[in-house]
């Protein structure tokens, strides 16, 4: 059972550039969820899914693109790649909304 | 403006050391509190959840409390070792939807 995983775990972009940072999830969870971590701040919901086929914005979507075609994966796109979307990014999975949530290790964009 | 704030930023202890981090929130309605812990290069683990009508849960040498009243919550670390240098982020539940709000996190250096 590997849990919750991300890769690419480190990546370097040119603004402009696009690219899909991958999510996948082994534990049959209907909901997951793409966040953001910036020093100092809490962590930022970008978009969630609860359930194959059904997506929608968080807090922060601007700049990402999600689908979620099948239960276990659940990419996050970025379209055109700017300085603002240097972060760190994790995804998350749950059974429910209401439940414990289960974060991958994260993977460290740096866009230059 | 955030809606769940942690107090104090960072804090140093010795190794043996109790040490009591703080969270106050605003979220309403409120359905469960939250805390995790992350590990530097880590995604976040979940330490404890607590409803509203919970006052206490532990888990090993970590308890926390909550107050859904005066909307505060504190997490106890007892007997404090080197593995507990981290970031302890308190997170709440929203009531009516699938959102969390989460604090910036307390930075916990144990020193031996």
């Amino acid at each position: 059972n590997a849990g919750v995983t991300q890769t690419p775990k480190f990546q370097v972009l040119k603004t402009g550039q696009s690219m899909t940072l991958q999510c996948a999830q082994d534990m049959n969870h209907e909901y997951m969820s793409w966040y953001r971590q910036d020093p100092g701040m809490g962590l930022r919901l970008i978009h969630y899914s609860v359930g194959a086929g059904i997506t929608d914005q968080g807090e922060v979507p601007n700049g990402y693109n999600v689908s979620r075609s099948t239960t276990e994966d659940f990419p996050l796109r970025l379209l055109s790649a700017a300085p603002s979307q240097t972060s760190v990014y994790f995804c998350a999975s749950s059974h429910d909304t209401q439940y414990e949530q289960y974060f991958g290790p994260g993977t460290r964009l740096t866009v230059t | 403006k955030n809606q769940v704030e942690q107090s104090p930023q960072s804090l140093i202890i010795l190794e043996g050391k109790n040490c009591t981090l703080q969270c106050n929130y605003t979220v309403s309605p409120f359905s469960n509190l939250r805390w995790y812990k992350q590990d530097t290069g880590r995604g976040p683990v979940s330490l404890t959840i607590m409803t509203f009508s919970e006052n206490t849960k532990s888990n090993g040498r970590y308890t926390a409390t909550l107050d859904a009243d005066t909307k505060q919550s504190s997490l106890h670390i007892t007997a404090s070792q080197l593995s507990d240098s981290a970031s302890y982020i308190c997170v709440v539940s929203w009531k009516t939807d699938y959102k969390l709000s989460f604090g910036a996190g307390t930075t916990v250096t144990v020193r031996a």
